[in-house]
C-alpha cells in the first residue's frame, strides 16, 4: 500500500486554467504539507496543515488554495495557472512531535503551456 | 545570505570511493538536521536524522553536525552506483517548517 499518494502524477494544461491535485496518506499522521520543487530541484514549503488546520502559509499567491477535508487528505487547488507554476508539487506527511521526518508522495508534475 | 546553502554539483566519484556532502546554514535556531535522498522522478526519502550536534552512523552512511560552525555533512562509505541520486539537506527549529537545501546531484561511476 502506498503511504502517501498523489493524483494526478502528470498534468499538462493551458495558462489561465484551474487545476487540482489530491493527496492522501494512510500513515495516521497528523501533519501534511505541500512542497513545490522547481526545475533546479529546489524544494520549497508552501503549506502545512495539522489535523485539518492551516499552520504554515509561506507567502504563496492567493491563486493557490489548500483544503484539508480530514487529517488524511490535503488537496491543492490552483486558479488562473501561470507559466511560472510549472513545477513538481510534492505532498508529504509527518508524525506529530518528530520535526523533520517527512514522508513524501511521488509528486505531481505540472506543466503550464 | 540564503538560509541553507548546498553545492548543487554534479559530483562524480568512482565506485567504492568515500563521498562527502555538505551544507552550511545561517539560522542558529536550527536543532534538527536531516538528509534526504531523491531518485530521479521520485519523492525524497529520509536517509538520516540528527538532533543537535554530533555524529550518527547508519550502515555506510554517517551524518555529522557542527552547530558551532553551522555546518553539516553526510559521508557515504564504499559508494555504489545505486547511491547515484540527489541528496538534500534539511533543517528545522523543531516546528513544522522544514527548510531544504537545493540538493547535490551525485553520480557514482561503475
Amino acid at each position: 500500500d502506498t503511504a502517501v499518494s498523489q493524483t494526478p502524477k502528470y498534468l499538462v494544461t493551458q495558462m489561465g486554467n484551474d487545476k487540482s491535485i489530491k493527496c492522501e496518506q494512510n500513515l495516521g499522521h497528523d501533519t501534511m504539507y505541500w512542497y513545490k520543487q522547481d526545475s533546479k530541484k529546489f524544494l520549497k514549503i508552501m503549506f502545512s496543515y495539522n489535523n485539518k488546520e492551516l499552520i504554515i502559509n509561506e507567502t504563496v499567491p492567493n491563486r493557490f488554495s489548500p483544503k484539508s477535508p480530514d487529517k488524511a487528505h490535503l488537496n491543492l487547488h490552483i486558479n488562473s495557472l501561470e507559466l511560472g507554476d510549472s513545477a513538481v508539487y510534492f505532498c508529504a506527511s509527518s508524525p506529530t512531535g518528530v520535526a523533520g521526518e517527512l514522508f513524501f508522495g511521488e509528486g505531481s508534475r505540472l506543466t503550464v503551456l | 545570505q540564503k538560509e541553507v546553502e548546498q553545492d548543487p554539483g554534479p559530483l562524480s566519484v568512482p565506485e567504492g570511493a568515500i563521498v562527502s556532502l555538505n551544507c552550511t546554514y545561517s539560522n542558529s535556531a536550527f536543532q534538527y538536521f536531516m538528509w534526504y535522498r531523491q531518485y530521479s522522478r521520485k519523492g525524497p526519502e529520509l536517509l538520516m536524522y540528527t538532533y543537535s550536534s554530533g555524529n550518527k552512523e547508519d550502515g555506510r552512511f554517517t551524518a555529522q553536525v557542527d552547530k558551532s560552525s553551522k555546518y553539516i555533512s553526510l559521508f557515504i562509505r564504499d559508494s555504489q552506483p545505486s547511491d547515484s541520486a540527489t541528496y538534500l539537506c534539511a533543517m528545522s527549529e523543531g516546528d513544522d517548517k522544514i527548510i531544504f537545501g537545493k540538493g547535490t546531484r551525485l553520480h557514482i561511476l561503475p
